[in-house]
């Protein structure tokens, strides 16, 4: 099946700073999303990114479909930023997700 | 609201019980879909069903049951069978026959088995 590669792991920021995650996916995918998990465990949606680039508030993201990745920018980073972000891709088989193992975000004062 | 709801937020099974876990929606979803999330680890699916009254397994579906009787509902059976059913189990849906396949999750279920 399809792998999806996250990176960094792990990533400490000071508030304010800016961060870009990355995403790989191995094959074809019909659909991609991100997705941050607060401390509570909740999946909160933050693209829905085939292809191209969507921006909301101080997040945006861009999806290379040709080349297979994608990446998450979070720039002015605060505190309410920390958590596990999270790549998600559907290669359109009943649009079942494949997940990657995330990015920790932590961003400190 | 329109949402996912998933019930309990905690359970507790013990040894060789069978347990439920719950999710309704109210979104006119057509699919519906049952994660499972290990701790440090992503999701990975257990039962998916697409429409009323159809399922299919998942990557990881062994000690696993599920029904779908009602478009808003997909109840999720751990059964006695699965040897390690300790995790956070997340339910989603999506409108999948409608172009936008975007997925939304509920919040989620921690069982524990004591």
């Amino acid at each position: 099946g399809i792998q999806v590669e996250q990176s960094p792991p792990d990533l400490i920021l000071q508030e304010g700073a800016n961060s870009t995650l990355r995403c790989n996916f191995s094959d074809s995918v019909n659909n991609l999303q991100w997705f941050h998990q607060n401390p509570w465990g909740q999946l909160i949606n933050l693209f829905y990114i085939p292809s191209g680039t969507k921006q909301n508030g101080r997040l945006s993201a861009t999806t290379v479909a040709t080349e297979r990745y994608s990446l998450l920018y979070i720039s002015s980073s605060q505190t309410t930023d920390s958590g596990v972000y999270f790549c998600a891709v559907d290669t359109g088989t009943a649009s079942k997700l494949t997940f990657g193992t995330g990015t920790r975000l932590q961003v400190t004062l | 609201d329109g949402g996912i709801t998933q019930s309990p937020k905690y359970l507790f099974r013990k040894e060789g019980q069978n347990v439920t876990l719950s999710c309704e929606q109210n979104l006119n979803h057509d699919a519906m879909y049952w994660y499972r999330q290990d701790p440090g680890q992503g999701l990975r699916l257990i039962y998916y069903s697409q429409i009323v009254n159809d399922f299919q397994k998942g990557d990881i579906a062994e000690g696993y049951s599920v029904s779908r009787e009602k478009k808003e509902s997909f109840p999720l059976t751990v059964t006695s069978a699965q040897k390690n059913p300790t995790a956070f189990y997340l339910c989603a849906s999506t409108n999948r026959f409608q172009g936008n396949t975007e997925a939304f999750f509920g919040q989620g279920t921690r069982l524990t088995v004591v």
